[in-house]
């Protein structure tokens, strides 16, 4: 596509529901990353993608939360069990390495609500 | 560990005034550095991309410096406009060897431009 796309806009859920999210990065990027931005911060570094494997995942806070990239395109950012600390701006980009300049490429985001 | 501050955290200016936001990071050994705009409630758009071996790049009324000995890089805002009332970030981008590619942001600059 045209640009990084990231479903739901919006997801309100309650405690300890679970949720995903939805990234389509632009097309032939083979880099992925997801980012958490809470209200007044900074985006923080969640977990990377080269291709289908995550190359980095040491920002995942704990184990509810999980992202796969099955075929190396789609990836989908998985949280079990939320809770109210969750709630955040959840931020996908994507990059191709073979570009050079490593620049990286967002998408409007995904907000999270947990009540 | 790489940690990047945005100086100040926000910033109250009259229509037409040039300006000046600056961002510092403690690892020198950076690949590139990005500067983005954030709307609220919105996701980062890319403004201005440097590359380590290079010292400023320009885009229209933008302009961003890179000083990678000393840590700082500044962008420059000419003759502000009330549309260029947004967040603005600041993130590094490190070696696959040191930070697995991922970018470090900076808490951003506030700016909001008076008519």
């Amino acid at each position: 596509g045209a640009g990084v796309s990231q479903t739901p806009s919006n997801k309100v859920t309650e405690k300890g529901k679970y949720v995903e999210l939805r990234c389509d990065p632009i097309s032939g990027h083979t880099a992925l990353y997801w980012y958490r931005q809470s209200l007044g911060q900074g985006p923080e570094f969640l977990i990377y993608f080269q291709g289908t494997g995550a190359a980095d995942d040491s920002g995942l806070p704990n184990d509810r939360f999980f992202a796969v990239r099955p075929e190396g395109s789609v990836s989908t950012l998985k949280i079990q069990r939320t809770e109210r600390g969750d709630s955040a701006m959840y931020l996908c980009a994507s990059s191709s390495p073979t570009s050079g300049t490593g620049e990286l490429f967002f998408g409007e985001g995904s907000r999270l609500t947990v009540l | 560990k790489q940690e990047v501050t945005q100086i100040p955290a926000a910033l109250s200016v009259p229509e037409g005034e040039n300006l000046v936001l600056n961002c510092s990071f403690t690892d020198s050994a950076i690949y590139n550095l990005q500067w983005f705009r954030q709307d609220p409630g919105k996701g980062l758009t890319s403004l201005l991309l440097i590359q380590s071996s290079q010292r400023e790049q320009t885009s229209g009324r933008l302009n961003a410096s890179l000083d990678k000995s000393s840590g700082r890089s500044t962008l420059y805002i000419a003759a502000s406009q009330p549309g260029d009332s947004a967040t603005y970030l600041c993130a590094v981008k490190g070696f696959r060897e040191t930070s697995g590619s991922r970018l470090t942001f900076g808490e951003g600059t506030q700016l909001t431009v008076n008519p």
